[in-house]
């Protein structure tokens, strides 16, 4: 069962442009998390968020948890080709210190062309 | 500051051979720890947790296992591989889900 859907699963976008990419459930997660991958290499934490409405920036990338704790946004503003990856959206379930690990969705495949 | 390794990075087994795959982490003392299996099209799937020394929690039947015999080593094993073995295997420590995971830099196996 896909509890977690990221869309789109591929965008090639030339550099500058704006970009929006979804991460969406019909589950409840206690939080949310995005991760950045690059190919063979082990996927690095963005950011968390934990609370419904909330929104972090970092740098150009911003990021947006949903009211109902269901779905999240990665808005990159201005994107540049080293923004090119894999973007992982990881929910949890249950206590924000839990153990038990997360579920992540399939991943959006980015590509900023020069 | 912390640190995971995780070895080999590459490794390329006969169908029925076993398997061993290390991970490490240092500077921190009580890590969870996971191994986590990413299949091209298919996202990053639970193998295994564990929350301390010899406890392991399997999250998908298989061909596979795992052990913790020291606080800070996660090994994953099977006895005989099997083709559907072949995956982009990642071990990776937290100090509980809010926080945020901390990943190796993985093992491509392949299973011919």
């Amino acid at each position: 069962t896909q509890l977690l859907e990221q869309s789109p699963q591929f965008l090639s976008i030339q550099e500058g442009e704006n970009l929006t990419v979804y991460c969406n459930s019909s589950s409840v997660f206690s939080s949310l998390q995005w991760y950045r991958q690059e190919p063979g290499e082990g996927p690095v934490l963005l950011v968390t968020v934990v609370t419904g409405g909330e929104v972090k920036k970092l740098k150009r990338l911003t990021f947006q948890f949903g009211d109902a704790r269901k779905d999240s946004s990665l808005h990159i503003t201005a994107a540049q080709p080293g923004d090119t990856g894999l973007y992982l959206c990881a929910g949890a379930r249950g206590s924000g210190g839990g153990a038990d690990g997360l579920t992540f969705g399939k991943g959006t495949h980015l590509i900023i062309q020069p | 500051s912390q640190t995971i390794h995780q070895w080999p990075a590459t490794l390329v087994q006969p169908v029925g051979s076993p398997l061993s795959l290390e991970c490490t982490v240092e500077g921190t003392s009580n890590p969870n720890l996971y191994w986590y299996r990413q299949a091209a099209g298919r996202g990053l799937q639970l193998l295994f947790y564990s929350v301390g020394i010899g406890q392991i929690s399997s999250e998908v039947p298989q061909n596979l296992s795992a052990s913790r015999p020291q606080d800070r080593q996660f090994i994953l094993s099977s006895k005989k591989l099997l083709l559907s073995d072949s995956g982009f295997y990642l071990c990776a420590w937290s100090r509980g889900r809010i926080y945020g995971y901390t990943f190796g830099s993985g093992t491509r196996l392949t299973v011919v």
